[in-house]
């Protein structure tokens, strides 16, 4: 089946810094979504983002589906962006565009 | 717009019982796809439901079953529960089988 990494697997900033995640996938995807995790699990959509790339307020994304891989850019980071972030991908030779999850990039944001 | 819920928040069952976990799928989603979440992994595929019948399944065994109802509205299913089966039980639904998936809150599940 298709692999998902994603890095850093662990990230710590000061509130007010910047940060790139990065997920790379190992075959062809059609779907490509970013979310969130918030500490009580509740999985928050950030993008869906199959190629291209898409803004929203501090965050914003970038696939570059010919080279595998996805970018979350995170801007002015503040305590409540805190949590678990994961890339999934899907893809229809699995016949049911089921997610793919990488392992996530767990961010702690600090005042 | 309504969106995914999940019932119950969480439940602890004890080895070999039975249990059943319950959503409901966000307004005009007609493709419903369930998850399984061990503490610090990311979810794990289990099976999605398309139209009311089993449209892929993920590395499970056949303990593992599920249902979708006319309503789109899903249930998951766990036979002979086994210690392992402790984890976060997450679905997903979406406008069709590629569709943008959104979740629900989750449902912990604790085997003891």
């Amino acid at each position: 089946g298709i692999q998902v990494e994603q890095s850093p697997p662990d990230l710590i900033l000061q509130e007010g810094a910047n940060s790139t995640l990065r997920c790379n996938f190992s075959d062809s995807v059609n779907n490509l979504q970013w979310f969130h995790q918030n500490p009580w699990g509740q999985l928050i959509n950030l993008f869906y983002i199959p190629s291209g790339t898409k803004q929203n307020g501090r965050l914003s994304a970038t696939t570059v589906a010919t080279e595998r891989y996805s970018l979350l850019y995170i801007s002015s980071s503040q305590t409540t962006d805190s949590g678990v972030y994961f890339c999934a991908v899907a893809y229809s030779g699995a016949g049911s565009y089921q997610l793919t999850f990488g392992k996530g990039t767990k961010l702690s944001v600090i005042p | 717009e309504t969106g995914v819920t999940q019932s119950p928040t969480h439940l602890i069952k004890t080895r070999g019982q039975q249990v059943t976990l319950r959503c409901s799928s966000q307004s005009g989603h007609n493709t419903v796809s369930w998850y399984q979440q061990a503490l610090g992994q990311g979810p794990q595929f289990i099976f999605q439901y398309y139209r009311e019948e089993e449209n892929g399944r993920g590395n499970f065994p056949p303990r593992f079953s599920g249902l979708q109802f006319p309503n789109y509205s899903s249930e998951l299913n766990v036979n002979a529960l086994e210690l392992d089966d402790s984890a976060l039980y997450l679905c997903a639904s979406s406008s069709g089988q590629g569709g943008e998936q959104y979740f629900g809150p989750g449902t912990r599940l604790t085997v003891t």
